[in-house]
């Protein structure tokens, strides 16, 4: 499986844009990228997923370079509650595994 | 629609002693997962059921984990004996299948063995 990086820790405002990199350098092309999220005392929380195209939901934007060897994930707005640690996975399409790193953990500061 | 339930929320027990988790998965759901969480690391993938079948138990230490999924619905996750090391967060999750893009996870336990 292609491993992630991400990085440690990272701060945002509150009402601002929130930018998390990942980088997957050795991705493979039937390999997607996840994005889950863990709040506070909580499981893990499903955000987003795409294999090469630029994905958006209600909850984020996933950004995907043109060579896939990197991602971004995007809050559009950060609030308070979107305190997390966030993880980056590549999972195959063809398989169920979530194989979770430590994450990058956000703070949203007033 | 309510979401993976899972009991215990805490846990507290003496090494050696057995301990029990329980978990509810969301209705419909064929596919259960069972992880730990140890303090600051991702959850990591102790066992996978496909209905009542564990179809991937490769990462579960066996020699005092067990697993069991009756009639494809409720699961249990037992330790005996537990030790010191096996404190940590356990968390429960499912999906409609293996194939699934999302995967639903519960509160999960947090067990400390003193």
């Amino acid at each position: 499986d292609a491993k992630t990086t991400q990085p440690t820790s990272m701060d945002c405002a509150e009402g601002r844009a929130a930018n998390l990199p990942c980088n997957h350098s050795t991705i493979s092309g039937n390999e997607y990228v996840y994005w889950y999220r863990q709040i506070h005392s909580q499981g893990p929380q499903y955000i987003i997923h795409g294999l090469k195209n630029n994905e958006t939901n209600e909850m984020a934007s996933l950004i995907i370079t043109e060579d896939r060897k990197s991602s971004t994930l995007i809050l559009p707005h950060a609030t308070l509650r979107d305190t997390a640690v966030y993880y980056c996975i590549v999972r195959p399409g063809d398989d169920y595994k979530l194989s979770f790193g430590a994450g990058t953990t956000v703070t949203v500061r007033a | 629609e309510a979401g993976v339930v899972q009991s215990p929320r805490y846990k507290i027990i003496e090494k050696k002693q057995p301990v029990a988790f329980w978990c509810n998965p969301i209705s419909g759901h064929n596919t259960l997962y069972w992880y730990r969480q140890n303090l600051g690391q991702g959850p990591e993938l102790l066992i996978r059921y496909e209905n009542e079948e564990a179809v991937d138990d490769s990462q579960l230490p066996k020699d005092r984990f067990s697993a069991e999924r009756l009639k494809g619905v409720d699961s249990t996750l037992k330790i005996q004996p537990a030790e010191l090391g096996d404190s940590a967060v356990y968390l429960c999750a499912s999906s409609w299948d293996t194939r699934s893009y999302e995967q639903y996870f519960g509160p999960g336990t947090r067990l400390t063995v003193t």
